[in-house]
This record gives structure tokens, sequence and C-alpha cells, in this order.
């Protein structure tokens, strides 16, 4: 089974930060990665799949690199709305998996 | 409009079972692979179980495995979460979620299962 991990699974930072947040594969899973954003009592939601496409509606504030086992989520000019918690997802084979996720605090 | 209804959480003791159910609308359900996701109170996403479009083919996470069993009925439209043998950490939301990892996932709301004697 393949493993996730987030570095940090907390990141303090400021309005107007570059955020950078980094996700790990225990394998190479070309591309098939997703970033998910849950802020607190919500619903998590898609912000980009493929590694780097970003979802319909989605700030071009964030954006999505990497590929095998090295990722990384960028939020350029943090907003109020952003502090959250991100989860990375591989999707390249079953059984799927998340990170185990980075919340982002002031 | 995309919408996913999830039900059938509840207090359960340890060794119990409980049936989830997910109805969906707004969407062709054929065309898409439907995912169960929880999230333990406090804690971080874990992918649980999945359903292909095409087939009934489902998969698990091993923490799952031999318990549960994930199915779907294309004439409702409603995919299901039979879970069996319940234990203390089965305690979570379990959401339901349209295309997981394709733009245009949906998930609902969520649906609570607290296991505790």
């Amino acid at each position: 089974d393949i493993q996730m991990t987030q570095s940090l699974s907390t990141l303090s930072a400021s309005i107007g930060d570059r955020v950078t947040i980094t996700c790990r594969a225990s394998q190479n899973i070309s591309h098939w990665l997703a970033w998910y954003q849950q802020e607190p009592g919500k619903v998590p939601k898609l912000l980009i799949y493929k590694a780097s496409i970003l979802e319909i509606g989605v700030p071009s504030r964030f954006s999505g690199s990497g590929s095998g086992t090295d990722f990384t989520l960028t939020i350029n000019s943090l907003q109020p709305e952003d502090f959250a918690t991100y989860y990375c997802h591989q999707y390249e084979n079953y059984p799927k998996s998340f990170g185990q996720g980075t919340k982002v605090e002031i | 409009e995309v919408q996913l209804v999830e039900s059938g959480g509840d207090l359960v003791q340890p060794g119990g079972s409980l049936r989830l159910s997910c109805v969906t609308s707004g969407f062709t359900f054929n065309d898409n692979v439907m995912t169960w996701v929880r999230q333990a109170p406090g804690k971080g996403l874990e992918w649980i179980s999945a359903i292909k479009s095409k087939t009934d083919t489902a998969y698990y996470a091993d923490s799952v495995k031999g318990r549960f069993t994930m199915s779907k009925d294309k004439s409702k439209g409603t995919v299901y979460l039979q879970m069996n043998s319940l234990r203390v950490e089965d305690t979570a939301r379990y959401y339901c979620v349209k295309g997981l990892s394709s733009t245009g996932a949906s998930w609902g709301q969520g649906t609570l299962v607290t296991v505790s004697s």
C-alpha cells in the first residue's frame, strides 16, 4: 500500500505570506495526486488534481507541482480564508490514501 | 445540482453492525466512482472504500477489509456501506464522495457513527 507523508502537521503563517506544503509518497505515483482543503467544521474541498491542475473555481493563488514521489502545494499571498487544513491524496492505485494533513494557522 | 445524502449513522456497541446509505442525484450515477471517506473526531481524512462505475468491484482499506462491504443499487442511485464487527476506532463521520480524485468531486455532509459501550 502507498503511504503519504506530509512533513509538517502545523504551519504558522501570516496574511500575504507565500506558503509551501509538501507531500511525499512511499512509491512512484506519477502525477496521480490531489490536494484538498478543509476549513473547520466544513466538508473537504478539492483544490488540485493530477498534481497541478486547478479545480474550477479555485483561486489562482493556489498551485501544485511535482511528480513521482515528491509534491508541493503553494499558496501565494495567503488570505484569511486560507487558514485551514490541507490534505494530499494519492489515487495511483487501490487502496487510495490521504496524507495526515497540514494545518495552516496564524 | 449534485446531491449526496448520507444516513444510517448511530451509536452502536463494539462488535455491532450498521448499514450506511448514500442517496445521490443530479449526475449520471453509473459514470462515477463512488467512495466512502471517514474522519474520526479531531483527526484527518481516511479513505476506506470505493466502488467502480462500470462494475461492482469494490476496494477497501486494510483497516476495514473483511468487516465492511460497499455496494450500490444503480436503479436507486444509492451506495451502501455495511459495517460489521465495529470497533471503537471506527468512530467517525462517514462521507460519501462522488469522483474523489477528479474535477467536479462532490461530498455529502456525512453521517456520524459512534462505537461505544
